[in-house]
């Protein structure tokens, strides 16, 4: 079965720290695609980073980064120097291929609070 | 990335009717999809709207009670039929494209949804 687990309902962080989102998944296909999507209370779904899995190297973007650990099928996400605006619900997300067609498979979220 | 415009952005229902979702995107996309995600919870996939075709469903979504067409790459359209307190959820419009890798899943603002 494909699945993405994300163990953490809750986090939270002070303003400025660091913090480290966990997600595992399972896949039995070899070349395929991580996603961290952020959710705020208005709803918009929003892409924070993604990741090849063909790629050695992690992925970052700004104050994002990810811990991408294939064997382990592990794909942690940091967000450094915290802001107020980082608080929201995070998804992972993994993109499997079905036949001719694709799609999502997302973690049920960790919802992060950020403490000033 | 490409822009989507999703209507309505929420509304509240009689059970037994039913409601029709737009979402319209900026430019030409490869792939166009609908997502649930039920009060609390992770999104789910509906379905993947073809253009010109009948949509590829997911396992426990059914035609009947949420028809979608594609008339072509820009538009789609979601209907929840016959609908029930049960059907109250957001409701996302998603689309891969136009980006180079073809990796880049975009997301409607979501339609939230109320059966009373």
């Amino acid at each position: 079965a494909q699945t993405v687990t994300q163990s953490q309902p809750e986090m939270s962080v002070q303003e400025a720290e660091t913090v480290t989102l966990s997600c595992t998944y399972d896949t039995s296909e070899s070349d395929y695609y991580l996603f961290w999507y952020k959710q705020p209370p208005s709803r918009q779904m929003i892409l924070v980073i993604r990741q090849e899995a063909y790629k050695q190297q992690n992925a970052t973007e700004n104050r994002f980064s990810v811990n991408f650990q294939k064997a382990a099928k592990s794909f942690s996400l940091k967000i450094s120097d915290s802001q107020l605006g980082d608080a929201a619900m995070y998804f992972c997300a993994l993109k499997l291929r079905q036949g001719g067609s694709e799609k999502l498979v997302f973690g049920k979220g960790t919802k992060l609070t950020v403490n000033p | 990335s490409a822009v989507i415009s999703q209507k309505p952005s929420r509304d509240i229902c009689q059970r037994g009717t039913s409601l029709t979702i737009q979402c319209q995107v900026d430019s030409q996309v490869t792939m166009m999809f609908w997502y649930r995600q039920q009060p609390g919870q992770s999104l789910t996939l509906i379905a993947t709207a073809n253009q010109g075709s009948e949509a590829t469903y997911e396992s426990g979504f059914v035609i009947d009670k949420f028809p979608i067409s594609r008339p072509n790459l820009t538009f789609s359209t979601l209907t929840v039929s016959n609908m029930s307190p049960e059907d109250s959820s957001i409701y996302l419009c998603s689309v891969t494209g136009p980006d180079r890798t073809g990796q880049l899943y975009t997301f409607g603002s979501g339609t939230r949804l109320t059966v009373v």
